[in-house]
């Protein structure tokens, strides 16, 4: 199938630890983001990747810190996590950083206790 | 940049037609889009419009889009049950490739 698919789907972990959220898109796409939905389902923007090169990086703290080995894969990994971090993490990719719409994945649910 | 305005909900009868609303700011928005997520899942897009039109029809979706007012609009018709989610607007203004969000509409579809 072609998608966007992320691992894990859930994530529980406590306060402290340091955790990785993996995505990988097989759709030839070449810019890849990561957004952040609250529990009131606000989406904002956190990173954006073109062709593996950091494009956007909102004020996020940096104990996030993506990478992106190459145009299919943009992973995020959470340093120190704290109980403000819990939320659904979103990957998505699109062709082009101008017209083309986004395709997302369907979540990873980050619970930090 | 780009703020996008929406209702949080909306409550309908199965069988009626469903009408959500969206307003933006940025008048140099040129792509705004429609998804939708049900619950435990991610974004699905279900439609987009060009600033250069003004309507576009797929199936039971139609979209309006009023340059003047910045006002976009997404009928579903016939609602069914499965239309239950949150539909969210999205804008793309020319000077930033990030789209911006609305906060969704949550669509409640009852017998």
């Amino acid at each position: 199938d072609t998608a966007v698919s992320q691992t894990p789907k859930y994530l529980v972990t406590q306060m402290g630890n340091d955790k990785s959220i993996k995505c990988e898109q097989n759709l030839g796409h070449d810019t890849m983001y990561w957004y952040k939905q609250d529990s009131k389902k606000f989406l904002k923007i956190m990173f954006s990747y073109n062709n593996k090169e950091l494009i956007i990086n909102e004020t996020v703290p940096n104990r996030f810190s993506p990478k992106s080995p190459d145009k299919a894969h943009l992973n995020l990994h959470i340093n120190s996590l704290e109980l403000g971090d819990s939320a659904v993490y979103f990957c998505a990719s699109s062709q082009g950083t101008s017209n083309s719409p986004l395709h997302f994945g369907n979540g990873t649910r980050l619970t930090v206790t | 940049g780009e703020d996008v305005e929406q209702s949080l909900f909306l409550s309908v009868r199965e069988g009626d037609s469903s009408v959500i609303n969206c307003t933006y700011t940025d008048s140099s928005s040129t792509y705004l889009y429609w998804y939708k997520q049900e619950p435990g899942a991610g974004l699905q897009l279900l439609t987009y419009i060009f600033s250069n039109m003004d309507m576009k029809q797929d199936q039971r979706l139609t979209v309006l889009l009023n340059k003047k007012d910045k006002h976009l609009s997404l009928r579903i018709a016939d609602t069914q049950t499965g239309d239950s989610a949150i539909y969210f607007c999205a804008g793309r203004s020319g000077g930033s490739y990030i789209p911006t969000f609305g906060r969704g509409t949550s669509l409640i579809v009852h017998p």
